[in-house]
């Protein structure tokens, strides 16, 4: 059982370039969720998810994409990579229901120069 | 809207002593109330939830925390603190009104000293 599995787990950029990251989750969880996690910063909502098809705006949604084409992935876009998205990025996903909690990937760690 | 709090943003013990990680949250209806731990460049993961079955939840690696609805509070405790559990520990809440959003507090980095 992996779990939820993000690809790549490193990359590095040059400022204007674009990248995809792909996060896959064998659970059959509804919800789906990107954050950034910067140095005294915690965990900041990116997108999210709530079933095939659907995305919607977290905290930091300037500069990134999403989508959500199949159940089990959601992937994150950088049309036009820039410094200020230097930051690891995890993907999270849960089952329905509030109580159920977020299972999360190991994260790609992401260096834009 | 809902906030955590978690004050400290560093814990220093030394090995065998007490661990507190304290957790505040805002809502005056009590939600769903989590904390999940991050070992170096490692995802999270589930260290316990509270979900109104039982005041003192258990955990992995001997942790637990209490639900106190008076000082709205969820803080984490371990008796004997260890070297592995060196660790940055995040409390959570989600809505019990079904939001699709938990919210995060800051994080609390634990250090343990030998």
């Amino acid at each position: 059982n992996a779990g939820v599995t993000q690809t790549p787990k490193f990359r590095v950029l040059k400022t204007g370039q674009s990248m995809t990251l792909l996060c896959a989750q064998d659970m059959n969880h509804e919800y789906m969720y990107w954050y950034r996690q910067d140095p005294g910063m915690g965990l900041r909502l990116i997108h999210y998810s709530v079933g095939e098809g659907t995305t919607a705006k977290g905290e930091v949604p300037d500069g990134y994409n999403v989508s959500r084409l199949k159940k089990q992935n959601f992937l994150l876009g950088l049309e036009s990579a820039a410094p200020s998205q230097t930051s690891v990025y995890f993907c999270a996903s849960r089952d329905w229901g509030s109580s159920s909690p977020l299972h999360f990937g190991n994260g790609t760690r992401l260096t834009v120069t | 809207a809902q906030s955590v709090t978690q004050l400290g943003s560093h814990v220093s013990v030394s090995e065998g002593a007490l661990v507190l990680l304290r957790c505040n949250y805002s809502s005056s209806v009590p939600p769903y109330l989590f904390w999940y731990v991050q070992y170096p460049n490692q995802g999270l993961q589930l260290l316990l939830k509270y979900t109104s079955a039982a005041t003192l939840v258990k955990g992995i690696n001997g942790f637990e925390a209490e639900f106190k609805k008076s000082e709205t509070s969820f803080h984490l405790t371990k008796p004997s603190a260890h070297m592995s559990d060196a660790a940055e520990y995040f409390c959570a809440v989600s809505d019990q009104g079904g939001s699709y959003i938990p919210t995060f507090g800051r994080g609390t980095s634990l250090i343990v000293h030998p």
